[in-house]
């Protein structure tokens, strides 16, 4: 059965340092999606691509994060400089389509502390 | 704006009985309801939709959900919990165009 792959599974680091995750999508889906869940709570969009381009962005803290879909398949989020609330899961997230009916299948998420 | 509830924050109930973790949703259109689970320290796992149609949805585990419009809920239930399924719960609504909305989620424990 495919799966939504991302890396690390899991990341430590300091306040003002650079972090980035990535994930690989299903293979044909043209939607990804980047989530942040906090302990204790469900998770939230930060970005969605259909293909390259980026959908919805509108939660994301652009004056510290970015992401990129270079090719329309695997993708990265970024993190300049983390801070101490940026410590959260990073769950990436893919879909066949852009529907609102579509099924969002996730990956393992990447659990990220910053000390 | 859309948004979901998940009015308890545990539900506990004994291996062998039935289960029932509560969802309400606040949208002004037509709504898409989802419920997802999560196992610790893992992604979340798609159980069930509802989209149109049948209001009893069957997903996967043999857990179920009955969209009422009326009540603007959208409960997930399973005649017969087993341990296995002490997990955390997501209900999720979104309309057309929209992201998907998380509720805060329901931690069910299922004892033996």
């Amino acid at each position: 059965e495919a799966e939504v792959a991302q890396s690390p599974r899991y990341k430590i680091t300091e306040k003002s340092q650079a972090v980035a995750f990535w994930c690989d999508p299903i293979s044909g889906h043209a939607t990804l999606y980047w989530y942040r869940q906090i302990l204790g709570q469900g998770p939230e969009l930060l970005v969605q691509f259909q293909d390259e381009s980026v959908v919805d962005d509108s939660q994301l803290p652009k004056d510290r994060f970015s992401a990129e879909r270079l090719k329309g398949v695997d993708s990265t989020l970024k993190i300049q400089p983390a801070e101490l609330g940026d410590s959260a899961m990073y769950l990436c997230a893919s879909s066949p389509h852009r529907g609102s009916t579509d099924t969002q299948y996730f990956g393992p998420g990447t659990r990220l502390t910053v000390l | 704006a859309q948004s979901v509830a998940q009015p308890e924050d545990q539900v506990n109930v004994a291996e062998g009985n039935p289960l029932t973790v509560k969802c309400t949703y606040s949208v002004s259109g037509n709504p898409y309801l989802f419920w997802y689970v999560q196992y610790p320290n893992r992604g979340l796992q798609f159980l069930l939709k509802y989209i149109t149609g049948d209001n009893l949805v069957k997903g996967s585990y043999g857990f179920e959900a009955e969209f009422n419009k009326s009540q603007t809920s959208f409960h997930l239930k399973k005649p017969s919990a087993l341990v296995s399924d002490s997990a955390l719960y997501f209900c999720a609504v979104r309309e057309e165009g929209t992201a998907l909305i998380f509720g805060k989620g329901t931690t069910l424990s299922v004892s033996s």
